[in-house]
């Protein structure tokens, strides 16, 4: 069955730099969600859409911004990229009717140098 | 502060017998609970949940069990095969009023099914 994907799957970036992550969700998935994981960590909820829209809001930094696109899939923006942006990125997909059965991607790993 | 929390960071079982990994919340806005298990450089594959209103879910060899009164769940695998050694993550979900609403994670517990 096809699965969430997520592109690229390993990024390095400089200081200060910029970044977009992109994914795809499951074929009839129409809601997106972002999370980040640190070295260690739990992953963290970043920020959902669905249909579009922005549909709630975690611990997203004002330096990020997402948006979902009419064919459903999404694109993290990052910028002015510090060391602690080093993470694993991942994307996870579900129906608006089970929001809460959420299908992950296998993350984009990025590294701020 | 960890809403969703693990308390076992890894847990060692023999192959054939029962692995339990433990979950306790805190949130009582969490209505539906899930359970998902990573491998190294993949992402969360989702397992097995629950919603409030219930106090167990069985789906083969796992089975989630609530307790609401102690905010707690707790994972059984039975029998445990090598295959389940992996990171288990407990996550929640507090749906307020629908829509797409973020899953808080546990930290995890890395569990080792030894041969």
């Amino acid at each position: 069955a096809a699965g969430v994907i997520q592109s690229p799957r390993h990024l390095i970036k400089e200081k200060r730099e910029t970044a977009t992550l992109k994914c795809y969700p499951i074929p009839r998935h129409d809601t997106v969600y972002w999370y980040q994981q640190g070295p260690g960590q739990d992953p963290q909820f970043l920020i959902s859409f669905y249909e579009k829209m922005q549909s709630d809001k975690g611990s997203i930094p004002d330096r990020f911004s997402a948006q979902q696109f009419s064919d459903y899939h999404s694109e993290l923006n990052m910028s002015s990229l510090e060391l602690g942006d080093s993470a694993l990125y991942f994307c996870a997909s579900s129906l608006a009717l089970s929001p809460d059965e959420q299908y992950f991607g296998p993350g984009t790993r990025l590294t701020v140098t | 502060d960890q809403q969703v929390k693990q308390n076992s960071p890894s847990l060692s079982v023999q192959e054939g017998r029962i692995s339990i990994l433990n979950c306790d919340y805190t949130n009582s806005m969490f209505d539906y609970f899930l359970w998902y298990k990573k491998y190294p450089a993949e992402g969360p594959t989702f397992l097995i949940s629950i919603s409030s209103i219930k106090d167990k879910n069985e789906d083969g060899r796992f089975t989630v069990f609530l307790n609401k009164s102690a905010k707690h769940l707790s994972l059984h695998i039975v029998p445990s095969q090598p295959g389940d050694s992996a990171v288990y993550f407990c996550a929640a979900s507090a749906n307020r009023g629908g829509g797409a609403d973020g899953l808080t994670f546990g930290k995890g517990t890395h569990l080792i099914i030894q041969p």
